[in-house]
């Protein structure tokens, strides 16, 4: 089953430029949550999103949620080499489980 | 150090050889998660457990088994009967069975070969 599509698949950007990534579902969802893999790593939660939030910030991280259109967005404020990496977007089919996206791969050009 | 660990980080084997996957977690988690991710691709769900002895089959189950004796470990087999096991494997846990309310904890992922 498939319920996170991250949009665009990839995206290639400049040191200092900000970077946003989608998903979109198709269920209702309790939560959101994004998620990070560096190449060849193991994933590491970035933001946990709930379904009667709107907006959340980390750090350099913003995520929005917008239930109505069934869509999440990611911001990367200032953008380092160092976030280059997948970014992967995970809905619950039920509440035992996730169900992640395809991925937006982003490269941070120094 | 609380984590999870996955070994061998590289595994290669045989066709027609089953092959057991090692997962092991110290943060005293009640569920685990087996993924399996393909080139460019999502993760995808083998198989997870939500309390000790019980498991439940995720998406793709077929050709895979697993066992949770032990709160802190789910080894998954790669048996004979998966047609194309070649691929990046991925162990995760969480603090409660209600994944969705809950980070998930990657191990770091075994790769695995088979010829």
């Amino acid at each position: 089953s498939q319920q996170g599509e991250e949009d665009p698949q990839a995206l290639s950007i400049q040191e200092g430029e900000n970077a946003t990534m989608n998903c979109s579902y198709k269920t209702s969802i309790n939560n959101l949550q994004w998620y990070r893999q560096n190449s060849g790593r193991g994933l590491v939660h970035l933001i946990l999103i709930r379904s009667n939030e709107r907006e959340k910030h980390s750090g350099r991280l913003r995520v929005t949620l917008d239930t109505s259109k069934k869509s999440s967005s990611l911001l990367i404020t200032a953008s380092r080499a160092a976030d280059t990496a997948s970014y992967f977007c995970a809905t619950d089919e039920d509440t035992g489980k996730l169900i992640f996206g395809q991925g937006t791969t982003l490269q941070v050009k120094p | 150090d609380g984590g999870i660990t996955q070994s061998p980080k590289y595994l290669f084997r045989k066709e027609g050889q089953n092959v057991t996957l090692s997962c092991e977690q110290n943060l005293n988690h009640d569920a685990m998660y087996w993924y399996r991710q393909d080139p460019g691709q999502g993760l995808r769900l083998i198989y997870y457990s939500q309390i000790v002895n019980d498991f439940q089959k995720g998406d793709i189950a077929e050709g895979y088994s697993v066992s949770r004796e032990k709160k802190e470990s789910f080894p998954l087999t790669v048996t004979s009967a998966q047609k194309n096991p070649t691929a990046f494997y991925l162990c995760a846990s969480t603090a409660s069975g209600r994944a969705a309310f809950y980070e998930q904890y990657f191990g770091p992922g075994t790769r695995l070969t088979v010829t």
